[in-house]
């Protein structure tokens, strides 16, 4: 089955700053790439995703990118801001599957 | 907005009860999902289901089981709590691998 491994466990930025972070994936079969944001105490939310269609995606600060040569992708936040603070989850699947497979997770926090 | 909910948002067991997990969506998804959550490993899939009365084992099925019959409910069965299974336990659906939706989640804790 499918394994997504994500980096880093944790990512602490400067507000103002790029945050990245990078996903890597086992199954070359695999065609759609969601993050999900999942702030303290509350449920996993869909960000942004991207299929394998497609090399970059953008939505205002938020983007993805995918190599799939490579088998990875990312997540790259700019200016960021203290609201940004939050568990970041990465997940691929085949397209052949319904489920997700998600990543470890990164907890990132913006600070003042 | 399709609508998740999860029965209970804290829960506290004994070890050896049995404890369901219950979970009911408003739309009519056919897709439901079961989920751990626990730091440092992420969501992992325990069990999930395309139909009524139809279940697949995930990543972790062990010491799970699951019950589907109805469309809109799904319920995540411990069929003797154990200490391990103190965890977060996240309920989704979908009508495909796209755009998943999520409860809130039961914190489950067994001593």
């Amino acid at each position: 089955g499918e394994n997504v491994e994500q980096h880093p466990s944790t990512l602490s930025v400067q507000e103002g700053d790029s945050a990245v972070i990078k996903c890597t994936y086992s199954d070359s079969a695999s065609n759609y790439f969601p993050w999900y944001k999942q702030e303290l105490g509350k449920r996993p939310q869909l960000i942004i995703d991207i299929r394998s269609n497609v090399g970059e995606k953008k939505d205002q600060r938020i983007a993805v990118t995918l190599n799939k040569t490579a088998k990875h992708f990312s997540l790259h936040i700019t200016e960021t801001q203290p609201e940004d603070s939050a568990v970041y989850f990465c997940a691929a699947t085949p397209g052949s599957a319904r489920q997700l497979t998600f990543g470890s997770g990164t907890q990132l926090t913006v600070l003042p | 907005d399709v609508k998740v909910t999860q029965s209970s948002r804290y829960l506290v067991k004994r070890t050896g009860e049995k404890v369901f997990l219950e979970c009911v969506q408003d739309m009519d998804h056919e897709n439901m999902f079961w989920y751990r959550q626990d730091p440092g490993l992420g969501l992992r899939l325990i069990y999930f289901s395309y139909d009524v009365k139809m279940k697949e084992k995930g990543d972790i099925p062990e010491g799970y089981s699951v019950s589907r019959e109805k469309k809109e409910r799904f319920s995540l069965i411990l069929e003797s709590a154990s200490t391990n299974q103190t965890s977060m336990y996240l309920c989704a659906t979908s009508t495909g691998a796209y755009g998943y939706t999520f409860g809130s989640g039961t914190r489950l804790t067994v001593v």
